[in-house]
């Protein structure tokens, strides 16, 4: 089946400083990639939808000069948070749709990365 | 605008007992309604989805969903629940002309033996 690989799965940096997370599409070209973060017992709140090839489109309220995503191929999306900072600590996860479908209709998550900023 | 609610934080049920979380919806168009599990530091894993046709949904792990629609509610069943379901589960929705998926809160499960 369809699966996604996140790297890292946890990271820890120093503030002020900027983490990269990776999330690729192992087996399928995925032309759209999602981006969730999810706070201690929360759910899983969607930051921004990246297509290959453009600009992500954010949801309200995520800044987008402080999350940056790119997603240059077609299997292959990161997320750069910008001058990180305590309060960027969170578990981020990223999603990849697979066109051709299948049981889940082709959506598929990754592991999730752990982001402690101190 | 599409939306989920799940109406209980945390399910306890013991072992062998009937496990149900509950889900209701709001969406424009049709729904497509999801259910995953998520286990401590991972990522979410697929159980089951509604899209069109038969209202009861048979899923992953023994795990089904009932669909209703004038009560605009996607209830996760299992008949017998084993320690190991203990887990966060989530109900999501799509809306039929979109893309993204909108969760609920979640519901932490926990089965006692």
């Amino acid at each position: 089946g369809a699966v996604v690989s996140q790297h890292p799965s946890w990271v820890i940096c120093k503030s002020g400083t900027s983490v990269k997370i990776e999330c690729r599409s192992l087996d399928f070209q995925a032309t759209t990639m999602f981006w969730y973060r999810q706070f201690p017992k929360q759910s899983l709140m969607l930051m921004a939808t990246s297509n290959e090839g453009s600009k992500a489109t954010y949801e309200q309220g995520v800044e987008k000069d402080k999350f940056l995503i790119n997603h240059a191929s077609l299997t292959l999306s990161t997320l750069t948070v910008t001058s990180a900072h305590p309060e960027d600590s969170s578990f981020y996860i990223c999603s990849a749709r697979d066109p051709a479908g299948g049981p889940s209709l082709g959506y598929t998550f990754g592991s999730g990365t752990r982001l402690t900023v101190v | 605008a599409q939306s989920v609610a799940q109406p209980e934080d945390q399910v306890n049920v013991a072992e062998g007992n009937p496990l149900t979380v509950k889900c209701t919806y709001s969406v424009s168009g049709n729904p497509y309604l999801f259910w995953y599990v998520q286990y401590p530091n991972r990522g979410l894993q697929f159980l089951l989805k509604y899209i069109t046709g038969d209202n009861l949904v048979k899923g992953s792990y023994g795990f089904e969903a009932e669909f209703n629609k004038s009560q605009t509610s996607f209830h996760l069943k299992k008949p017998s629940a084993l320690v190991s379901d203990s887990a966060l589960y989530f109900c999501a929705v799509r809306d039929g002309g979109d893309n993204k998926l909108t969760f609920g809160g979640g519901t932490r499960v926990l089965v006692k033996p």
